[in-house]
């Protein structure tokens, strides 16, 4: 069974950091790219960043650039977002989300359940 | 980045109905594009990939079409499990981008 589990996420004041992690069972981890998806409470979903299954390659929004950054542990299956110098903005529920990439299309088909982070003084 | 603008962003309908929502890219994006369910507080759910490939377990009542920069999603009889809130992606290039999402509510 499949799973995708996160962690990490609280209450923390503007400006601060804070690790998300992402706990994956149930299949080849290192076989595939993972992402971060997050929600702003009443909001749509936003791409955060994404990285590669070996770990060599990252992508960013633009929001985030700078600030964010993914890594992995394919030895412990785990996934990890650091967020730096975090504001208001960065409220939301954080996903992560396993990329699949067949010959006959692109996707994001298991999630985790998600985990809030909230900044705010 | 490639922006994706989905259309109408709420929509009201009943059981039985027909219901197409779009989705338009900024620029082509070939078949690149996927349809996502969510329910409140749950995650969201692949429905459709490749524009128009069913993901596997998901009702047949459920249907995607388009290439290039226009796409639609149509559930072909909605479902009272239906309602919920539908969200594009386009997978073409990072960084990937959805659509504001379209609320399907009870009419």
């Amino acid at each position: 069974q499949m799973l995708l589990v996160e962690s990490g996420g609280g209450v923390v004041q503007p400006g601060r950091s804070l690790r998300l992690s992402c706990a994956a069972s149930g299949f080849t981890f290192s076989n595939y790219d993972m992402h971060w998806v997050r929600q702003a409470p009443g909001k749509g979903l936003e791409g955060v960043a994404v990285i590669s299954y070996h770990g060599s390659n990252e992508y960013y929004a633009d929001s985030v650039k700078g600030r964010f950054t993914v890594s992995r542990d394919n030895s412990k299956n785990t996934l990890s977002l650091q967020m730096n110098s975090l504001g208001p903005e960065d409220t939301a529920v954080y996903y992560c989300a396993r990329a699949v990439y067949t010959s006959n299309g692109d996707g994001l088909d298991y999630w985790g359940q998600g985990t809030l982070v909230t900044v705010s003084s | 980045a490639i922006q994706m603008t989905q259309s109408p962003s709420s929509l009201s309908a009943s059981v039985g109905d027909r219901v197409t929502i779009t989705c338009r890219a900024s620029q082509g994006i070939r078949n690149d594009l996927g349809w996502y369910q969510q329910k409140p507080g749950k995650a969201p759910k692949l429905l459709i990939y490749a524009a128009s490939r069913l993901q596997s377990g998901v009702p047949s009542r459920f249907s995607g079409s388009g290439s290039g920069t226009d796409f639609t999603l149509t559930i072909s009889s909605l479902q009272p499990e239906d309602f919920a809130t539908y969200y594009c992606l386009q997978d073409y290039g990072y960084p990937w981008t959805f659509g504001q999402g379209t609320k399907v509510e009870v009419k």
